[in-house]
Parts: C-alpha cells; structure tokens; sequence
C-alpha cells in the first residue's frame, strides 16, 4: 500500500533530550516535507527537501533539523527539545517537487509533548 | 511570500443545508489551491483542488471557485451530512513553488 510512515504516534519527553521523529515514503516520491499544527494556526511548514541532499527551510525552522540521505526517509531531529515544540506534527511527500503537478501526501502524524 | 488567510474559523450548519468557506491569498503567480479535509484524530487528505487555469471545478457534493482578479477561493459542500464534520484547509502554491502554504483551518460541524 502506498503510504508515509511516521513513528512514534505519541511521544512525550523532557526538555533538552534529544529526539527523532522518523519519515519514511514507498511511493518514490521526490518531494518531502515536515508541517506542525497548532490551535489557530494550521499547517506551518519547518523544512522541506526536494530531493537526496538537499533540504529548506520552510516557515518555522528554528530548533529543528532534518537530513535526506535516502529517497524514502526524511527524519525530523530536535537537537534539544523545549515546551513550545509541543504540537501535531505532520510529515508529507509528493512525487513531484512543483505541487502543481502532484498533490502533497500525509502521514498518521505525531503527537509530540515536551514537559 | 504568500500568505493565505481562511474565514470562518468554525461554522455550525443543519444536515442538508449547505457550507462554505472562503480563503484568499497574497500572492498573485499562485496557481495551485488545494482544500484539505481533516477528521477529528486523522491525517489531511485532499478532498478537490483546482488550478488557476479554470474558474470552478465540481466533484460530486463539492466545489470549489477561484477569483484570481479578486484573489480569493471558496469551497462549497452542498446538502452536508454529518460525515462532513472535520477540519478543513485551503492552501496555495506558485508556480514553480516547492511550497504549499495553508490556511489556518475551519472547524464545520454539521448537526443531525
């Protein structure tokens, strides 16, 4: 089944320790692409990637970092977590790196609480 | 950059009747607008979408029109139905944009 696989669903941690939040596409897709959502505010984009190597970023950027090092995974890094990266995030892909021709794709999402 | 504004935030309507939700954008080369669905614990899915090449675009219950003079978007969802109940986003993207910027979102509800 073609899918984006994001893990954990549910993660809940501590201020400062490191985390990861995988993404992995079996589509082929060459677009790649991480969103938080919050109350009020919808689908804000932190970093996107159009292809192996080379990433963005996108509107809310700071305290996150994410690597392509592979066509199918584009992990999402917090380096060191804080209370104001609690949030729903969401990570998407799309075949092509020009959305007019290939409509964006979500994964489950993850639910992220930092204490 | 583009920035995309949604209204209402929620809207509350009676089974039957019908719902719209209106969007406009800032950036004029936009040329693609996409309308999200999300129920309540579950991904966004993309429920119709149309291009700046046509003024309107129906698929079944849902349609969705485009002002480019006016740069603005509407979803249109006739005789809801309480499965209808979710969040739902607009979006826009310019062309030869790798980024799809969205709106803040709309709560319907639809009361049985």
């Amino acid at each position: 089944e073609a899918q984006v696989t994001q893990n954990p669903r549910y993660l809940i941690t501590v201020t400062g320790k490191k985390l990861t939040v995988t993404c992995s596409q079996n589509m082929n897709h060459e677009y790649m692409s991480w969103y938080r959502q919050d109350p009020g505010l919808g689908l804000r984009q932190i970093y996107y990637s159009m292809n192996v190597e080379v990433t963005d970023k996108g509107d809310v950027p700071e305290g996150y970092k994410v690597s392509r090092k592979e066509k199918r995974n584009f992990p999402l890094i917090l380096e060191s977590p804080s209370p104001n990266q609690t949030s729903l995030y969401f990570c998407a892909s799309s075949l092509y790196r020009d959305h007019y021709n290939s409509p964006l794709h979500f994964g489950n999402g993850t639910r992220l609480t930092v204490t | 950059g583009e920035n995309v504004e949604q209204h209402p935030s929620t809207l509350s309507v009676q089974e039957g009747d019908s719902a719209v939700i209106k969007c406009t954008y800032s950036d004029s080369a936009s040329n693609y607008f996409p309308w999200y669905k999300q129920e309540l614990g579950k991904r966004p899915q993309l429920i119709i979408d149309i291009r700046s090449n046509v003024g309107e675009k129906k698929d079944q219950r849902i349609a969705v029109t485009l002002n480019k003079t006016a740069k603005h978007f509407s979803l249109h969802i006739t005789e809801t139905q309480p499965e209808d109940s979710a969040v739902y986003f607009c979006a826009a993207s310019g062309h030869s944009s790798y980024k799809l910027i969205f709106g803040s979102g709309t709560r319907l509800l639809v009361r049985p």
